[in-house]
């Protein structure tokens, strides 16, 4: 399809494990975020990634978080040594570019449900 | 600090009734303010966007409505129904470093009964 896809959908793991999240953007669209949501919760801003221009890392909640993207393709989000309040739902999400004079709407995947036992 | 915040985290209404869902936004700042729909097990889908030099705008069946003197923000949704029962997040364009990070509120659960 031609929407965001991540995977996987649902990743259930021990605590002190890694885990990988993928996200395949809409082609095209030189911006991409990650999110955490927790549940009942509103979106946390994680991690955008814009072109080639340095990553803002700004939303990282630790060291353990990382995310990486090769050029305007898929991105990954590793969780190193996942802890139990790392469960939550992670969102990617990509758009057009969005800078200080151009709006634009985010297009996000279903999301990738993490459970840590 | 800055934050996007909602009155009400939950909202029931009935069918054929109107709702109205409510944002509080303490950046003045911000210039441009979008709203999401998000149905159960699924992400986010953009819904209807304002910017700042506007006061209202409307699309099928929404409107938002930017009130900047009091930093507020309402989604309007006529003739609810039971396919608009969702979480409701509204969210600001906020600068960070060099670029331009949506930040989402806790969101609104809107429950429309038949």
């Amino acid at each position: 399809g031609a929407g965001v896809s991540q995977s996987p959908s649902n990743k259930v793991t021990e605590k002190g494990k890694d885990v990988e999240l993928r996200c395949d953007p809409i082609s095209g669209h030189t911006a991409l975020y990650w999110y955490r949501q927790r549940l009942g919760q509103g979106l946390e801003f994680l991690i955008y990634f814009q072109g080639n221009s340095a990553p803002d890392k700004s939303g990282l909640p630790s060291d353990r978080f990382s995310a990486e993207r090769t050029g305007e393709s898929v991105s990954t989000l590793t969780i190193q040594r996942t802890q139990q309040e790392d469960s939550a739902v992670y969102l990617c999400a990509s758009s057009l570019a969005l800078g200080a004079a151009n709006t634009g709407e985010l297009f996000f995947g279903e999301g990738s449900r993490l459970t840590v036992l | 600090g800055e934050s996007v915040g909602l009155h009400l985290p939950t909202l029931s209404v009935q069918e054929g009734d109107n709702s109205i869902i409510n944002c509080a936004y303490s950046n003045s700042a911000s210039d441009y303010f979008i709203w999401y729909k998000q149905e159960s097990g699924k992400g986010p889908q953009f819904i209807i966007d304002i910017r700042s030099n506007m006061d209202k705008r409307q699309g099928q069946r929404v409107t938002v409505l930017l009130n900047k003197t009091v930093k507020h923000l309402s989604l309007q949704i006529a003739a609810t129904q039971p396919g608009d029962s969702a979480v409701y997040f509204c969210a600001e364009k906020r600068r960070s470093g060099g670029s331009y990070i949506p930040t989402f509120g806790r969101g609104t659960s809107l429950i429309v009964h038949p």
